[in-house]
């Protein structure tokens, strides 16, 4: 089954504790791309990556990192979590101009 | 920089009804749109892609239709369902990002 998985799905955890939340998809796609949604702010997107090795900045990408050494992984990483970063955070995927799929999404909250 | 606008915010309906969401968006500059939905607490669902140079795309009882002149994009939902009750939301791709709308909250009323 096509799909973009995300883990983990639910993570509560406290100021300044580095975490890793992981993004993996198996339909071969170039393109990655890490969005939170938030009460009021709607979607944003935070990085994205056009392929291997190949990253960029969003709207929102203060405070988180990304790499992608592998096609079908994108972590996002926030190595000193902080209160405002408790959000919902999706992850991405398409191929070329087709449509994005996005993964089940991630509920974070920094305490 | 594109900003995307759905209107109305939330929307109540007897079962049966058809119905029309709209969105706006300020930049015509884009590559496709695509219609969303989302159940509470739960991912993205892809409704429906319109290329840009596409003006329209059907599925089922939805269809959605874009006018990049006027900025504008519809999506048409017919014989509504208590099952459609979720939010739908529209996006403006370009420049290697999605621009997303507020939502539209839909209530379908058995």
């Amino acid at each position: 089954e096509a799909q973009v998985t995300q883990n983990p799905r639910y993570l509560i955890t406290v100021t300044g504790k580095k975490l890793t939340v992981t993004c993996s998809q198996n339909m071969n796609h170039e393109y990655m791309s890490w969005y939170r949604q938030d009460p009021g702010l709607g979607l944003r997107q935070i990085y994205y990556s056009m392929n291997v090795e190949v990253t960029d900045k969003g709207d929102v990408p203060e405070g988180y990192k990304v790499s992608r050494k592998e096609k079908r992984n994108f972590p996002l990483i926030l190595e000193s979590p902080s209160p405002n970063q408790t959000s919902l955070y999706f992850c991405a995927s398409k191929r070329g101009v087709s449509e994005q799929y996005f993964g089940p999404g991630t509920r974070l909250t920094v305490t | 920089k594109q900003e995307v606008t759905q209107i109305p915010a939330a929307l109540s309906v007897p079962e049966g009804e058809n119905l029309v969401l709209n969105c706006s968006f300020t930049d015509s500059a884009i590559y496709n749109l695509q219609w969303f939905r989302q159940d509470p607490g739960k991912g993205l669902t892809s409704l429906l892609l319109i290329q840009s140079s596409q003006r329209e795309q059907t599925s089922g009882r939805l269809n959605a239709s874009l006018d990049k002149s006027s900025g504008r994009s519809t999506l048409y939902i017919a014989a509504s369902q208590p099952g459609d009750s979720a939010t739908y939301l529209c996006a403006a791709e370009g420049a290697q990002k999605l621009v997303f709308g507020q939502g539209t909250r839909l209530t379908i009323n058995p």
